[in-house]
C-alpha cells in the first residue's frame, strides 16, 4: 500500500538556519507533491505544491525539491524565525479523481531565539 | 470571512450517542473532504465528495455518514459513538485531483465519555 514517511518526529534549530524536513513515499508515482502547516488547534494550511517534472518550487524564505528517482521531497526554511515554528505535513494525492490527499505524520519544527 | 468553518469546535458527548458535525465553505469548490486525525496527529482521509460523487474509505465504519444539503455544505453524522471515535475531525475544500491545495476548517475536537 501507498506509504508516506517524515523521518523526524521534531526538528529543534536555532533561529536563523536552514531547517531541512524530509518525506519519504514508497509504493507509488505522485505526480504532485504538496506541503502543508499545522499550528496547534487548527487546521493545515497550504504552503507549496511541486510537480513530478519540477525539481525545485520557491517561495519566498521556502523550498521544495521533489526527487522522483530517490522518493523523496525535502522541505526548506532559510533565515529560520521563531514564528516559523509549526507541524509540517507532507501530502501525497491518493488514487482516484478527486484528489484525496494521503498525510505524512508531519515533524514539528522549534525555532529558538 | 472563513473560507471553511466547522461547527461546533469541540464536542463532548457519551458513548452510544448520535452526533453531528457541520461544515460549510464559502470558496465555490465543488469537492469537499472529512478527514480524521487521532492522538497520534496522523490525519487520514474519511470521505470525499463533489455533487456527483461520494468516495468512502474502506476503513470507515458506516456508522459515519456524510450528508451534503448543496455543494457548500458537508455534514458529518455519526452514530452509535464509541470510545475509539475520539479524534479531531477536519473538513476541507478543493477542485478536486491533486494539482490543487485544500482549504481545511480548524477542525471539531470530539471526545467520547
Amino acid at each position: 500500500s501507498q506509504k508516506i514517511e517524515q523521518n523526524s518526529e521534531a526538528l529543534n534549530i536555532q533561529e536563523g538556519k536552514t531547517a531541512t524536513l524530509t518525506c519519504n513515499y514508497t509504493n507509488y508515482s505522485p505526480a504532485y507533491l504538496q506541503w502543508y502547516r499545522q499550528d496547534p488547534g487548527r487546521g493545515p494550511v497550504f504552503l507549496l505544491l511541486i510537480r513530478e517534472n519540477e525539481k525545485e518550487k520557491r517561495k519566498e524564505r521556502l523550498k521544495v525539491t521533489f526527487d522522483t528517482t530517490l522518493k523523496q521531497s525535502l522541505f526548506h526554511i532559510t533565515a529560520s524565525q521563531p514564528a516559523d515554528s509549526a507541524t509540517y505535513l507532507c501530502a501525497l494525492v491518493g488514487d482516484g479523481s478527486q484528489g484525496n490527499l494521503i498525510f505524512g505524520k508531519g515533524t514539528k519544527l522549534s525555532v529558538k531565539p | 470571512d472563513t473560507a471553511v468553518s466547522q461547527t461546533p469546535k469541540y464536542l463532548v458527548t457519551q458513548m452510544g450517542n448520535d452526533k453531528s458535525i457541520k461544515c460549510e465553505q464559502n470558496l465555490g469548490h465543488d469537492t469537499m473532504y472529512w478527514y480524521k486525525q487521532d492522538s497520534k496527529k496522523f490525519l487520514k482521509i474519511m470521505f470525499s465528495y463533489n455533487n456527483k460523487e461520494l468516495i468512502i474509505n474502506e476503513t470507515v465504519p458506516n456508522r459515519f455518514s456524510p450528508k451534503s444539503p448543496d455543494k457548500a455544505h458537508l455534514n458529518l453524522h455519526i452514530n452509535s459513538l464509541e470510545l475509539g471515535d475520539s479524534a479531531v475531525y477536519f473538513c476541507a475544500s478543493g477542485t478536486g485531483g491533486g494539482h490543487q491545495p485544500q482549504h481545511f476548517g480548524d477542525g471539531t475536537r470530539l471526545s467520547i465519555l
